[in-house]
């Protein structure tokens, strides 16, 4: 089974900085997607970045970006220029690309981010 | 697009009630997934379907039922339900290309149950 691991319950950055959160997992899949997403007091997931395990360039979206380590199992997101808005639970998640994962999510337990002024 | 909705977003239940939750998606997903949230915890997999008429079971599905008999509707069913099941609940959906692969899922906004 596969296995997410968030180490950082909480962290805490001043706005404008940088900021980066950890995220392991365990499988003996070969091609796989790994996710992650925010979660802000509303509730609401939403979606900040994706990543195929085939492609070995990391993803960006505009202020965040990953640095995706095969080898190591390691998937970490970094989010540059932090905002007040950034506030949020992040949850990596991961899902296998065969036929029978079905798209199923396994998730980490979360960060907690807090963004200060 | 109103998406992946939920319905109803809060509930309180006494232990012993059945409900049911309803999930709606109008982007012509075959996939959809049910959801738990507790605190400390990441999301856990309740029930997924893979189509119109075909449920499956997830990490945590005792307690649970679920039915897609329509392809934008995803019902969760509680029979019975016990104080263990007070969590919030997401839905979630994504498309499955012909090609295989895996597509983003988009959530819900989440479905607040208390059982006292």
């Amino acid at each position: 089974a596969q296995t997410v691991t968030q180490s950082q319950p909480e962290m805490s950055v001043q706005e404008a900085e940088t900021v980066t959160l950890s995220c392991t997992y365990d499988t003996s899949e070969s091609n796989y997607y790994l996710f992650w997403y925010k979660q802000p007091p509303s509730r609401q997931m939403i979606l900040v970045i994706r990543q195929e395990a085939y492609k070995q360039q990391n993803a960006t979206e505009n202020r965040f970006s990953v640095n995706f380590q095969k080898a190591a199992k390691s998937f970490s997101l970094k989010i540059s220029d932090s905002q007040l808005g950034d506030t949020a639970m992040y949850f990596c998640a991961f899902t296998n690309a065969g036929g029978t994962s079905y798209g199923k999510l396994t998730f980490g337990q979360g960060t907690i981010l807090t963004v200060h002024p | 697009n109103a998406g992946v909705t939920q319905t109803p977003k809060f509930r309180v239940l006494k232990t012993g009630q059945s409900m049911t939750l309803l999930c709606a998606q109008d982007m012509n997903h075959e996939y959809m997934y049910w959801y738990r949230q507790d605190p400390g915890m990441g999301l856990r997999l309740i029930h997924y379907s893979v189509g119109e008429g075909t449920t499956a079971k997830g990490e945590v599905p005792d307690g649970y039922n679920v039915s897609r008999l329509k392809k934008q509707n995803f019902l969760l069913g509680l029979e019975s339900a016990a104080p263990s099941q007070t969590s919030v609940y997401f839905c979630a959906s994504s498309y499955w290309g012909l090609a295989g692969g895996t597509d983003t899922q988009y959530f819900g906004p989440g479905t607040r149950l208390t059982v006292l």
